[in-house]
């Protein structure tokens, strides 16, 4: 498995403003990815978070209002920005290890917007 | 492009009882398929994994079953108990999406004490 630490846990935010989620893998990585779940819905690829080059961004999301970093293969950021009520979801980190595949989250950032 | 559904959306059991989660998905030519449990606010914990090639995966009390050609795969919960209640998710990785996962809506599950 792989310890995914993601910050804040929540927030809330004023409409207008942007907040940047943090993630950390407690090792190394190669796929990183972040989601979007939506209240009573299941969970949305925003982007993969690429190391040292741009994020793939999935359609219906764009670099602008979610911008991403990568610096290295253990830490990446998520930007929401200008943000507005319908940015109130949980967004999630989200981790490839391992030649099987599989797929670990993080606990997940609860923002709430105003 | 690939459609995973999940039923019931709802279920409620007395503890103890067996139980099975139903997951189904249009594209069959998946990379593995993914059990998560998520409770309340949080984020998801994998339970089980399982390969295209593989029938079936045990861990403890849960044992997940696939059945790639039919597009489906059960959840099987064995002696439920109240520390299951929360919505347990399957996810389908297709080699066409790269390292996508696409997501059912869930099953919220309740086990009543």
């Amino acid at each position: 498995s792989a310890v995914i630490s993601q910050k804040p846990s929540r927030d809330i935010c004023q409409r207008g403003t942007s907040l940047t989620i943090q993630c950390q893998v407690d090792s190394q990585v190669t796929m990183m990815f972040w989601y979007r779940q939506q209240p009573g819905q299941s969970l949305t690829l925003i982007a993969t978070a690429n190391q040292g080059s741009e994020a793939t961004y999935e359609s219906g999301f764009v670099i602008d209002k979610f911008p991403i970093s990568r610096p290295n293969l253990t830490f990446s950021t998520l930007t929401v920005s200008n943000m507005s009520p319908e940015d109130s979801s949980i967004y999630l980190c989200s981790v490839g290890r391992g030649s099987t595949g599989e797929l670990f989250f993080g606990e997940g950032s609860r923002l709430t917007v105003l | 492009k690939q459609e995973v559904t999940q039923i019931p959306a709802a279920l409620s059991v007395p503890e103890g009882e067996n139980l099975v989660l139903n997951c189904s998905f249009t594209d069959s030519a998946i990379y593995n398929l993914q059990w998560f449990r998520q409770d309340p606010g949080k984020g998801l914990t994998s339970l089980l994994l399982i390969q295209s090639s593989q029938r079936e995966q045990t861990s403890g009390r849960l044992n997940a079953s696939l059945d790639k050609s039919s597009g489906r795969s059960t959840l099987y919960i064995a002696a439920s108990q109240p520390g299951d209640s929360a919505t347990y998710l399957c996810a389908v990785r297709n080699p066409a999406s790269g390292s996508r996962l696409t997501f059912g809506e869930g099953t919220q599950l309740t086990v009543n004490p």
